[in-house]
């Protein structure tokens, strides 16, 4: 069936670096790949996302790119700040919405 | 505040009972959908409605779960003779019609059985 494998499960950074997040999908008719950000106790809120006909897109720090050919897709935020410390989850739109088990990351003042 | 409104946002219920959850969604949306969000997990697809018609409903957990959106409007989600395993997050997200819109979530509900 249909799957969004995400990686990595955590991730730790110190302020300022970079950090990457990597996912794939296994539905070939998934065409929309959003990302949505969940703080502790709060709902996922939608931060970036890329339709299939595009192969990047970017919103100050935050970028994803899109490689149809592998099935693959990553969010990459720069200039990591503490207030970036949340779930991330991925997530792409198979015969119906399939979201990634998302990755814990952390950003280390 | 015009976003996805959930209510009750909490809800404690002894085995057995039978709960309802209501998802307002955004005005002009006309898809809703609904998931189940485990602790550290993803939210898992339940089912969706496009205006009141019901266009996935095999994904439900089992046949104790059901879904209505009578008017197109608002919906709710029933769960009939809850068990332990049920306590979850529900959340309830809504967009415009497509496959490729953006959903918008609400703040869910959290169900935990006694």
């Amino acid at each position: 069936g249909e799957n969004v494998e995400q990686h990595p499960s955590t991730l730790s950074v110190q302020e300022g670096d970079s950090a990457v997040i990597k996912c794939t999908y296994s539905d070939s008719a998934s065409n929309y790949f959003p990302w949505y950000k969940q703080e502790l106790g709060k709902r996922p809120q939608l931060i970036i996302d890329i339709r299939s006909n595009v192969g990047e897109k970017k919103d100050q720090r935050i970028a994803v790119t899109l490689n149809k050919t592998a099935k693959h897709f990553s969010l990459h935020i720069t200039e990591t700040q503490p207030e970036d410390s949340a779930v991330y989850f991925c997530a792409a739109n198979g015969q119906n919405f399939v979201f990634g088990p998302g990755t814990r990351l952390s950003v280390l003042p | 505040d015009t976003g996805v409104s959930q209510n009750p946002r909490h809800k404690i219920t002894k085995r057995g009972q039978n709960v309802t959850f209501r998802c307002d969604p955004i005005s002009e949306h006309n898809r809703l959908y609904w998931y189940r969000q485990t602790l550290g997990q993803g939210p898992e697809f339940l089912t969706y409605f496009q205006n009141e018609a019901q266009l996935e409903k095999s994904r439900l957990l089992s046949d104790r779960f059901s879904a209505e959106r009578p008017k197109g409007s608002f919906s709710t989600l029933e769960i009939q003779r809850t068990e332990q395993g049920d306590s979850a997050m529900y959340l309830c997200a809504s967009s415009l019609a497509g496959r490729a819109q953006p959903q918008h979530f609400g703040d869910g509900t959290r169900l935990s059985i006694l």
